[in-house]
């Protein structure tokens, strides 16, 4: 339908919870992954990121897993608060030979005060 | 502020007007690129700079499209005889010469075609 591109998974924890959003990637060429952070009129951030010699990486309060076994990733946020709510992109590079950046479709996240 | 920066913000426009964008990349970035975001999805890649040169195009950026970075740092983004379906936000992003990959994105040009 016209409008399926609006519905985006959603993801509700409560604050203080763990929140973990999944990512299917689909090309085995690709070799660097970001997590993004969207807030509501703003442009993406940056969150983490990680190469695909690894398998995890961690940040503040953020830890990003990659298994290429199933082409997966998840993002996983500690102790969830409420300015974490925005929508999250995975993205991924492909080394090509070109540029390539492709980003997954997002998840909302809400944060439950 | 030395993120990276775009203006307008928003550009309400009437179908057939040409428009124009413009992103100011973070200092000393050498990549620049132009992506689309449409409601609901994730940001769809039109095209990259590296300095002055236009590296890649997308098929996404038809011939009513132009971006040009003259000088290898500011660029801008040209779409003429705008259409309805062109009413998306229009979002740049630069990289290091050091880690290219790492895009930083700048607040998006939210764009309006009547």
């Amino acid at each position: 339908g016209e409008n399926v591109g609006l519905h985006l998974p959603t993801l509700s924890v409560q604050e203080g919870d763990n929140s973990i959003i999944n990512c299917a990637y689909s090309n085995s060429a690709s070799d660097y992954f970001i997590w993004y952070k969207q807030e509501s009129g703003k442009g993406p951030q940056f969150i983490i990121d990680i190469r695909s010699n690894m398998d995890k990486r961690q940040g503040q309060r953020v830890t990003v897993l990659l298994n290429k076994t199933v082409k997966h990733l998840s993002l996983q946020i500690a102790a969830t608060q409420p300015g974490d709510s925005a929508v999250y992109f995975c993205a991924e590079n492909r080394n090509t030979g070109g540029f390539k950046t492709i980003f997954g479709a997002g998840t909302r996240l809400f944060v439950k005060a | 502020d030395t993120g990276v920066s775009q203006n307008p913000r928003h550009k309400i426009t009437k179908r057939g007007q040409n428009v124009t964008f413009r992103c100011d990349p973070i200092s000393e970035h050498n990549r620049l690129y132009w992506y689309r975001q449409t409601l609901g999805q994730g940001p769809e890649f039109l095209t990259y700079f590296q300095n002055e040169a236009q590296l890649e195009k997308s098929r996404l950026l038809s011939d009513r499209f132009s971006a040009e970075r003259p000088k290898g740092s500011f660029s801008t983004l040209e779409i003429q005889r705008t259409e309805q379906g062109d009413s998306a936000m229009y979002l740049c992003a630069s990289s290091t010469r050091t880690n290219q990959e790492t895009q930083y994105f700048g607040p998006g040009t939210r764009l309006l075609v009547l």
